[in-house]
C-alpha cells in the first residue's frame, strides 16, 4: 500500500511569513496526526483528527498554527506568522483507529526552516 | 502526565558490540511501548512494540521487554552492524490510544 505521503519535502522562509504543509494519510485510515519535531528532541504531538474532527490540539500554538482536515482524508497545517523557534521537521501520521491495536505510519515529514 | 525518559546520546560502538539503550517511563495503568527508529534521510520507522508486562517485541535482533515493575522498556541488540547507525525513540501510548509519546531520541554510531 502507498504510505503516507507529505509535501513539499523541505522549505525555508523568512520570520513572519506563512507556510502551509499538505498530509495525504493511506487510504482509509481514520486518524491522522501532525508532529513537530526539533532538532535533537523527540516528535512532539501538534494535532490529532479522528476522521474530519478534532480529538486532541491541546498542545498547538493557536495564535500562530492551524490545521485542517477536510472531508477527512488530506489535511492541511499552516503557521502564520513564522518565528524562527518554528524551524523544525513537520511529521504527519495516519492509523486505522485510535485505539492501541493499531499501527501508526509516518510520513518522510517536511523540514522547515525560517531565517 | 504520561512521559518517557531514554539515555541520552550519542552512542558510540564498534561493528558486533552489544548495544543496550535505556528507557523508563511515567504512565497510569497499562501503555503500550514502542521503540522507533530514524535513519539517515528517513521517516520513522517501527522498530518493535510490547503492548502487556513481560510481553517482548523482538526484530531485526533487536529486542525489548516491559517491565511493569520498574517502569522500563530498554532496547538491545546482541552485535550492532554498521547500518544499525540511526536515531531511536522510545514511545508509549496509553490504554485510551492516545497520540504517541516520545522520548528524545538516542544517536547510535556505529563503526567497523
Amino acid at each position: 500500500e502507498a504510505g503516507v505521503a507529505q509535501s513539499p519535502r523541505y522549505k525555508i522562509i523568512e520570520k513572519r511569513q506563512s507556510v502551509a504543509f499538505w498530509c495525504n494519510p493511506i487510504s482509509g485510515h481514520a486518524t491522522l496526526y501532525w508532529y513537530q519535531q526539533i532538532l535533537g528532541q523527540g516528535p512532539k504531538l501538534l494535532i490529532q483528527f479522528q476522521n474530519n474532527g478534532v480529538v486532541d490540539d491541546s498542545q498547538l500554538p493557536k495564535d500562530r498554527f492551524s490545521a485542517e482536515r477536510l472531508k477527512g482524508v488530506d489535511s492541511t497545517l499552516k503557521i502564520q506568522p513564522a518565528k524562527l523557534e518554528d524551524s523544525a521537521v513537520y511529521l504527519c501520521a495516519s492509523r486505522l483507529g485510535g485505539q492501541g491495536v493499531y499501527g501508526y505510519t509516518f510520513g518522510s515529514g517536511t523540514r522547515l526552516t525560517v531565517v | 502526565g504520561n512521559s518517557v525518559t531514554q539515555m541520552e546520546g550519542p552512542v558510540t560502538l564498534s561493528e558486533e558490540a552489544f548495544l543496550t539503550i535505556n528507557c523508563t517511563y511515567t504512565a497510569t495503568g497499562y501503555p503500550s511501548l514502542f521503540w522507533y527508529v530514524q535513519y539517515p534521510g528517513e521517516g520513522l520507522q517501527l522498530l518493535l512494540k510490547a503492548t502487556k508486562a513481560d510481553d517482548k517485541g523482538s526484530n531485526k535482533g533487536f529486542e525489548a521487554t516491559y517491565r511493569k515493575e520498574t517502569t522500563s522498556f530498554h532496547l538491545e541488540k546482541g552485535s550492532v552492524q554498521v547500518s544499525d547507525s540511526a536515531v531511536y525513540f522510545c514511545a508509549l501510548s496509553d490504554q485510551a490510544g492516545t497520540a504517541l509519546i516520545f522520548g528524545k531520541g538516542t544517536t547510535l554510531s556505529v563503526s567497523s
